[in-house]
């Protein structure tokens, strides 16, 4: 039972151009939702969250976009750099679950110089 | 300040033994996740304990263990090691109970054999 699922497991963009991952979920629970960043061997890296209550969450080149009615979050990294190139982790979380984060199964982005 | 750390990096088991993983979050944060990620079933939630207290805890057997100290450092540990348990564990901290936004170590490498 997935219930966080990133559907596309790679994606390939040239340098300077817009990058868009997609995430879908199942649990309407879910009221918190964020993207993480990891390289290898390391762990993952917190880039960005949303609240259910909000559609739109800002920070430098990273925008994530929530749409509760179709269970769907997305992040936009633009400009993309040769250093995004990284798997991009979403994540959800409901509140009465505290800490625990239910993760989708990755989107390895390769940005292209 | 310094980041969460988990000892050891990398660590080879043969199938039966047990292991205990260590994880000691940054400074100041009283909450500790585990996950275990592995290429089958991407990241997944273990337990969380937050004041030596597991609040929650994920879908696996009861070979899996943790616990946290009074300074909230935390251990994991696997018993009658499978084949299956071979993984990367990562640890992630937060600085309260419900802070959503977890910050993960490097994590540990076990293979069993």
């Amino acid at each position: 039972d997935q219930q966080v699922k990133q559907n596309s497991p790679s994606l390939s963009v040239q340098e300077g151009r817009i990058s868009i991952l997609n995430c879908d979920y199942t649990n309407s629970m879910f009221d918190y939702f964020l993207w993480y960043k990891k390289y290898p061997a390391e762990g993952p890296t917190f880039l960005i969250s949303i609240s259910s209550i909000k559609d739109k969450n800002e920070d430098g080149r990273f925008t994530v976009f929530l749409n509760k009615s179709a269970k769907h979050l997305s992040l936009h990294i633009v400009p993309s750099q040769p250093g995004d190139s990284a798997v991009y982790f979403c994540a959800a979380s409901a509140g009465a679950a505290g800490n625990k984060l239910t993760f989708g199964g990755g989107t390895r982005v390769l940005v292209k110089p | 300040k310094a980041g969460v750390t988990q000892t050891p990096r990398y660590l080879i088991k043969t199938r039966g033994q047990q292991v205990t993983l260590s994880c000691s979050p940054i400074s100041g944060h009283r909450s500790v996740s585990w996950y275990q990620q592995t290429p089958g079933q991407g990241l997944q939630f273990l337990f969380e304990y937050f004041s030596e207290t597991q609040r929650n805890k994920g879908n696996f057997p009861g070979r899996f263990s943790g616990r946290q100290f009074s300074n909230s450092r935390s251990e994991m540990n696997v018993s009658t090691l499978e084949l299956g348990d071979s993984a990367l564990y990562l640890c992630a901290s937060s600085l309260i109970d419900i802070s959503y936004e977890q910050y993960f170590g490097p994590g540990t490498r076990l293979t069993v054999t």
